[in-house]
């Protein structure tokens, strides 16, 4: 059973680009979350999605960043016109159900030149 | 709003010698995780506490919880240069339906020869 897949690991982008981030949960997990871990520091929960429904996005800011858990597919973490201050690490976890552990991904560590 | 305090964020250590970290959370939670992250790596889970009074202990690590004060400890007996890395808790928060992890800042670990 594969862990959790996210791609790409390393992304660069302009200022102003878009960033599509890909989380492939473990197989039979619903439950997705995503978190954005800054330098130096520890990770802050973005959203929590389940199967084609946002559950919560509160710590998703916002403007420019929108999240997606589609029927078939990957979870896609999305930033619209990024800016330097984007530049983070970003982790999804998935879990089978609520009030279970989630296990992380290697995460995808964006950079805004 | 639940907020999660670790302490010492940053802990240098001689091989040899055994030292604590903390962990404070500020509301009722039944679940209670210890992760490790070495430098531009995803999150090793090490410890889930579930219950009051929970001991957990992994080679030279031990990790404690106490929900009637909302602290956590993780234990290091007789480092080795190999712990060296980054210590996060994180504390499970149900609300509205939701759930998510709550993060301390970590705490940086450098075992020294």
């Amino acid at each position: 059973n594969a862990g959790v897949m996210q791609n790409p690991r390393h992304l660069v982008r302009r200022r102003g680009q878009e960033a599509r981030l890909r989380c492939s949960p473990m197989k039979g997990h619903s439950h997705v979350y995503w978190y954005r871990q800054l330098p130096e520091e520890g990770l802050k929960f973005m959203v929590y999605l389940q199967k084609e429904n946002i559950i919560d996005e509160s710590g998703m800011p916002k403007e420019r960043f929108s999240a997606e858990f589609p029927k078939e597919g990957p979870s896609i973490l999305r930033i619209q016109q990024v800016v330097r201050g984007d530049s983070a690490a970003y982790f999804c976890a998935s879990s089978p159900h609520p009030n279970t552990e989630a296990f992380f991904g290697q995460g995808t560590r964006l950079t805004v030149v | 709003e639940l907020k999660v305090e670790q302490n010492p964020l940053f802990l240098s250590m001689q091989e040899g010698k055994n030292y604590t970290i903390y962990c404070n959370y500020s509301t009722t939670s039944d679940r209670l995780y210890w992760y490790r992250q070495d430098p531009g790596k995803s999150l090793e889970s090490l410890f889930v506490l579930l219950s009051n009074g929970a001991v957990k202990q992994e080679g030279r690590l031990m990790a404690s919880l106490d929900t009637k004060a909302r602290l956590s400890t993780l234990h290091i007996t007789a480092a080795v240069h190999d712990l060296s890395a980054t210590y996060f808790c994180a504390v499970d928060m149900w609300k509205g339906g939701s759930e998510k992890l709550v993060f301390g800042k970590g705490t940086k670990l450098t075992v020294n020869p």
